[in-house]
């Protein structure tokens, strides 16, 4: 299996509900990233990882909560979240700096609705 | 800090024209590098380019063509001859030493037969 594959692709849940969304890559890169996207901010960038250490928190509310626990996988673990939340949440990694940058490749997103 | 701008929210041409798309950057990082990304409807992201701040040679691509100019830090996108099958959202993105990629909002465009 190639590219970045993300799971669950749809996902409806409760206020109180606690879920976790996956994200792989088998690209062999060194950094991976939680984008969320909604008609009101496109591509907010949520979370960064490079070489497993996070980089960037970006102010995001603590009832997101990510973890990378090795270089192919990352998740986004959601707690009592806001029905403002819902929206297509994406995963994308690349070969971050160090080495020759690529672009970032991304996963076909989670639709998370909130209800 | 980084940004990204694309004053262009959305733009309507008629098919066959030619269009050019935006982008703007800030950044305080001598090394660098930006993207363009095509979202078409079915929602997935297509990478279109890459090009680091030390290479601004314009490049073309069939219909499509980048002119990077870093002395008023634009890294504009023009199509042309456009066809329906380009209408999609385009992205500008900017990546630095930090690993952040961060997008610009993004450019609807439409293509009317």
């Amino acid at each position: 299996e190639t590219g970045v594959t993300q799971t669950p692709r749809h996902l409806v849940m409760g206020m109180t509900n606690k879920k976790s969304l996956k994200c792989e890559q088998h690209l062999g890169h060194n950094a991976m990233y939680w984008y969320k996207q909604s008609a009101k901010k496109p591509l907010e960038l949520m979370f960064v990882y490079s070489l497993e250490e996070r980089v960037e928190n970006n102010s995001v509310p603590s009832r997101f909560s990510p973890e990378c626990p090795n270089s192919s996988h990352l998740f986004l673990h959601l707690h009592t979240l806001q029905p403002e939340d819902s929206a297509l949440y994406l995963c994308a990694s690349s070969q971050g700096w160090g080495t020759e940058v690529s672009e970032a490749f991304f996963g076909q997103g989670t639709r998370l609705t909130v209800v | 800090a980084q940004k990204v701008t694309q004053a262009q929210t959305e733009i309507s041409v008629v098919e066959k024209e030619d269009v050019t798309l935006d982008c703007v950057y800030e950044t305080r990082d001598t090394t660098y590098y930006l993207f363009w990304y095509k979202q078409p409807p079915s929602g997935e992201l297509v990478f279109l380019i890459r090009r680091n701040s030390f290479d601004e040679q314009n490049e073309i691509s069939g219909r499509y063509s980048w002119n990077f100019q870093k002395s008023t830090s634009s890294f504009n996108f023009t199509i042309t001859a456009s066809q329906v099958v380009d209408s999609a959202v385009y992205f500008c993105a900017l990546s630095g030493p930090d690993d952040k990629i961060i997008f610009g909002k993004g450019t609807r465009l439409h293509i009317l037969p």
